[in-house]
């Protein structure tokens, strides 16, 4: 079946630093990718998707690209703010369902 | 912008009751879902509802949960007797069309809900 794996956690950066976070899939047919964030506090909110291979998607100085290669869907950023600091879900969306994987832990220290 | 809304937000409810968790869906949205995350843990799918009727559910949706769109807003989940190992945030979600398009589920906020 489908299966979303991400890298473990938590992660903890400085302001202003690099970001990847790992996310590799395993699915049939064409699935489309998502991230997903979970402020403290909230729901999940859709941060950025790629609907096909070699898409790129981005939002908020997040960006992430489809690589059907390498089943991978890496979340990076180039520098990262103190309100990043939330939890950040990889996920696919085959027949119906979104899949996610375990989710990510980031915290950013001023 | 249209959104996803859940009441109540957080619920408390004492082991073998029934609770239903309440969703108003996105109004020309097609396709309804829940997930729940228990604490801690990674959000797992429940069951998606199309035309009425539940269209794939998981291993965790069993006798115990239904689903039900009463009156073509709302979508709701029943849980019929409450064990404490269904604490968790839940999770109602919609979606336009289904998957393989260019579309994408939207979240509502969660409602918690506290089984003691």
């Amino acid at each position: 079946g489908n299966s979303v794996t991400q890298m473990e956690g938590p992660v903890t950066l400085s302001e202003e630093a690099f970001l990847t976070i790992n996310c590799t899939y395993t699915a049939t047919g064409y699935p489309s990718l998502f991230w997903y964030v979970q402020y403290p506090g909230e729901g999940l909110q859709l941060l950025l998707k790629a609907t096909k291979a070699d898409d790129k998607g981005s939002n908020k100085g997040f960006e992430a690209t489809y690589r059907k290669e390498t089943t991978s869907f890496h979340l990076e950023k180039g520098s990262v703010q103190v309100s990043d600091s939330a939890v950040y879900f990889c996920a696919l969306r085959g027949a119906q369902k979104l899949v996610f994987g375990q989710g990510t832990r980031l915290t950013i220290n001023p | 912008e249209p959104e996803v809304t859940q009441t109540p937000s957080h619920q408390v409810t004492q082991m073998g009751q029934e609770v239903i968790l309440r969703c108003v869906p996105i109004s020309n949205h097609l396709y309804f879902y829940w997930y729940r995350q228990i604490l801690g843990q990674k959000v797992e799918f429940l069951v998606s509802f199309y035309n009425n009727e539940i269209s794939e559910k998981s291993e965790i949706f069993d006798d115990q949960f239904s689903v039900e769109r009463p009156d073509g807003s709302n979508f709701t989940l029943k849980i019929r007797s409450t064990k404490l190992e269904d604490s968790a945030m839940y999770f109602c979600a919609s979606s336009l069309r289904q998957a393989y398009s260019n579309t994408e589920a939207f979240f509502g906020q969660g409602t918690r809900l506290t089984v003691v």
